[in-house]
């Protein structure tokens, strides 16, 4: 069993849509990540967050410590939000990221 | 600032052939990292540094992999001999902080193609 899970794993939704992306992980975290990757392959980092919720722009992260469990949501969702997006935890003492496999999500006009 | 830069950024060679993949930290940062990421098996953690010193180098996959941290603004990971299965986009990050897990930035990445 991998130590942080992701769900869906792809995912199609019209323009518009509210998009929803879970992380589930099973080990103590000192920060959980979300990752954005571009269809050309760049990694950005979205938020990392270890407790509540964040928000930026459209896009929202929320994490339940007791529950171990995250989510990225997108609100008004764009086709320019289609990349892959992961999730990673860091233990505590260390800043060594552990990945989800990733969601792929693409957005139709 | 640059960002996190790497070089290069595609690289073709035959297998048995050294490969030396490099990396420029975003300045300031103390933290550095070496991912690599395959169709396979996602994205890994192979090395870590911080203030130059490995941290943690248990994602390293066998002997033929090494990697250096000489000073705070360059890095290297080597492979020798490469092998078609190390075929793979390697990334390198920075980040400003240790033991609080700060953001990570990532470099554009390598893409290795062993033939």
């Amino acid at each position: 069993k991998n130590e942080v899970e992701q769900s869906p794993q792809n995912l199609t939704a019209q323009e518009g849509e509210f998009i929803t992306i879970n992380c589930s992980y099973s080990v103590g975290i000192s920060a959980l990540h979300w990752l954005q990757q571009h269809p050309g392959g760049g990694i950005v980092s979205l938020f990392m967050l270890s407790s509540g919720k964040k928000k930026h722009g459209r896009l929202i992260a929320t994490i339940n410590i007791q529950e171990k469990h995250s989510s990225l949501h997108i609100t008004a969702s764009h086709p320019r939000d289609s990349a892959v997006y992961i999730c990673a935890v860091s233990g505590f003492g260390n800043e060594k990221l552990t990945f989800g496999t990733g969601t792929r999500l693409t957005i139709i006009p | 600032d640059a960002g996190v830069i790497q070089s290069p950024r595609h690289e073709v060679t035959e297998m048995g052939q050294e490969v030396t993949l490099r990396c420029k930290p975003i300045s300031g940062h103390n933290s550095l990292f070496w991912y690599r990421q395959t169709m396979m098996r996602g994205l890994e953690l192979l090395i870590y540094f911080n203030n130059n010193v490995p941290i943690d180098d248990s994602g390293m996959p066998e002997d033929r992999f090494s990697a250096k941290m000489p000073n705070a603004s360059f890095s290297t990971l080597k492979i020798q001999p490469s092998e078609p299965r190390d075929s793979a986009v390697y990334f390198c990050a920075s980040s400003s902080a240790f033991l609080r897990g700060d953001t990570q930035y990532f470099g554009p990445g390598t893409r290795l193609t062993v033939l």
